[in-house]
């Protein structure tokens, strides 16, 4: 079974601080990883995904991601934070060899920005 | 390209109803999972359809059933409707083609359900 921890329900930033945002996975076989983003009222929007190679990879709007082996992690991260950024994030893990698209998600991490 | 089409977007329903929710995928994806989403338990798979086959299910009551027709576009029903089973259900459509995939999911913005 795979499962997903995110490290902190809600984290605040100010506008132009580091965005830091930490997952970390359980899984039995070598997994594609991804990051969604969700605003209110709406679906979720994939933010980048690690599926193989270079491990660490880059998304939209400024984010990036580096996979970990050792440490089981797929953290986020943006250099400088703007207000838009303020929306809850998924971290997810999929086993690429199970024959279905299925995503295992963590509880999601709120983002506040701070003027 | 238009993206994932789901309908109602909000409904409300009594407790012992039934409910139908669409969802029409991303022109040429076959996949379609649903997924349910609430404060307490997050996002939770609920089943996955390919090519009108149901091909993978998660772990809720069979009140809750799915289908998929040969244009992609799928539907769940929930029948007899509990006050649980209030909130947000997000469908996911994937190309599911042959090769090298990675099963990027594409979702719509949801249907909120309220039971009262």
């Amino acid at each position: 079974a795979q499962s997903v921890t995110q490290l902190g329900s809600h984290v605040s930033v100010s506008e132009g601080a580091l965005v830091l945002l930490r997952c970390n996975y359980s899984s039995s076989v070598p997994p594609y990883l991804f990051w969604y983003v969700q605003y209110p009222n709406q679906g979720l929007q994939l933010l980048l995904k690690y599926t193989t190679g270079a491990t660490l990879v880059k998304g939209i709007n400024g984010f990036e991601a580096e996979f970990k082996k050792s440490e089981t992690s797929f953290h986020l991260t943006k250099p400088s934070a703007h207000m838009s950024d303020a929306a809850e994030y998924f971290c997810a893990v999929r086993n690429p060899g199970a024959g279905s698209y299925q995503l295992t998600f963590g509880k999601g991490t709120k983002l506040s920005v701070i003027p | 390209k238009a993206g994932v089409t789901q309908t109602p977007r909000y409904l409300i329903k009594t407790r012992g109803q039934q409910v139908t929710l669409s969802c029409s995928p991303i022109s040429g994806h076959r996949s379609v999972s649903w997924y349910q989403q609430t404060p307490g338990q997050g996002l939770q798979f609920l089943f996955e359809y390919f090519s009108e086959t149901q091909r993978n299910k998660g772990n809720f009551p069979g009140r809750f059933s799915g289908r998929q027709f040969s244009n992609s576009r799928s539907e769940m029903n929930v029948s007899t409707l509990e006050l649980g089973d209030s909130a947000l259900y997000l469908c996911a459509s994937s190309p599911g083609t042959s090769g090298i995939n990675t099963g990027e999911l594409f979702f719509g913005e949801g249907s909120r359900l309220t039971v009262l």
